[in-house]
């Protein structure tokens, strides 16, 4: 069992779809993160949850939901996307303020 | 606030050639360093970290040295391999309150045969 797991890995998906992505980590950390990443742009920080409450959302649009029920687990649910929403979804996960991420395998988002 | 600059790319280099990718930083503090490799299709992994000053981080070959008085962490391989072919992003985080890492824009390396 990997340290994060993303699921799914794939996912393509109509505008007006809703769909969720999920993370789990097995690491005990206390800390979860989304980040987009689309081609040829740089890691965007989406959400950053710490010990389950939100304490960074990077003026996302509200078409993109997170949801932290408890610090193994980690969603993004998603509804009535747009195709530039079209990306790699990464999830990852801390135990420390100085510390470096685990990242997931990331969920691959298609909108069509 | 944080920044980290690094050598945009792509760099293409053939096997057994010694690679430098250069990254400096900005921040407040004393950050911890970092150097992250995605290989294609996948989720970034941590390669090598460094949490004070002259520390030296190495990993598969790979290594990096905290220079405060630089402000840079670049990393090095003597000599790169095929699979050595990804992305490497560069990274700082302060600590503190502060949770995130903030990453560099991500250098491709090809190597080729």
């Amino acid at each position: 069992e990997t340290g994060v797991t993303q699921t799914p890995r794939h996912l393509v998906m109509g505008m007006t779809n809703k769909k969720s992505l999920k993370c789990e980590q097995h690491l005990g950390h206390n800390a979860m993160y989304w980040y987009k990443q689309s081609a040829k742009k740089p890691l965007e920080l989406m959400f950053v949850y710490s010990l389950e409450e939100r304490v960074e959302n990077n003026s996302v649009p509200s078409r993109f939901s997170p949801e932290c029920p408890n610090s193994s687990h980690l969603f993004l649910h998603l509804h009535t996307l747009q195709p530039e929403d079209s990306a790699l979804y990464l999830c990852a996960s801390s135990q420390d303020k100085g510390g470096g991420y685990t990242f997931g395998s990331g969920t691959r988002l298609t909108v069509v | 606030g944080n920044s980290v600059t690094q050598m945009e790319g792509p760099v293409t280099l053939s096997e057994e050639a010694f690679l430098t990718i250069n990254c400096t930083y900005t921040a407040t503090g004393y950050p911890s360093l970092f150097w992250y490799v995605q290989y294609p299709g996948e989720g970034l992994q941590l390669l090598l970290k460094a949490t004070k000053a002259d520390d030296k981080g190495s990993n598969k070959g790979f290594e990096a040295t905290y220079r405060k008085e630089t402000t840079s962490f670049h990393l090095e391989k003597g000599s790169v391999q095929v699979s050595d072919s990804a992305v490497y992003f560069c990274a700082i985080n302060s600590g503190g309150s502060n949770y995130k890492l903030t990453f560099g824009k991500g250098t491709l390396l090809t190597v080729n045969p």
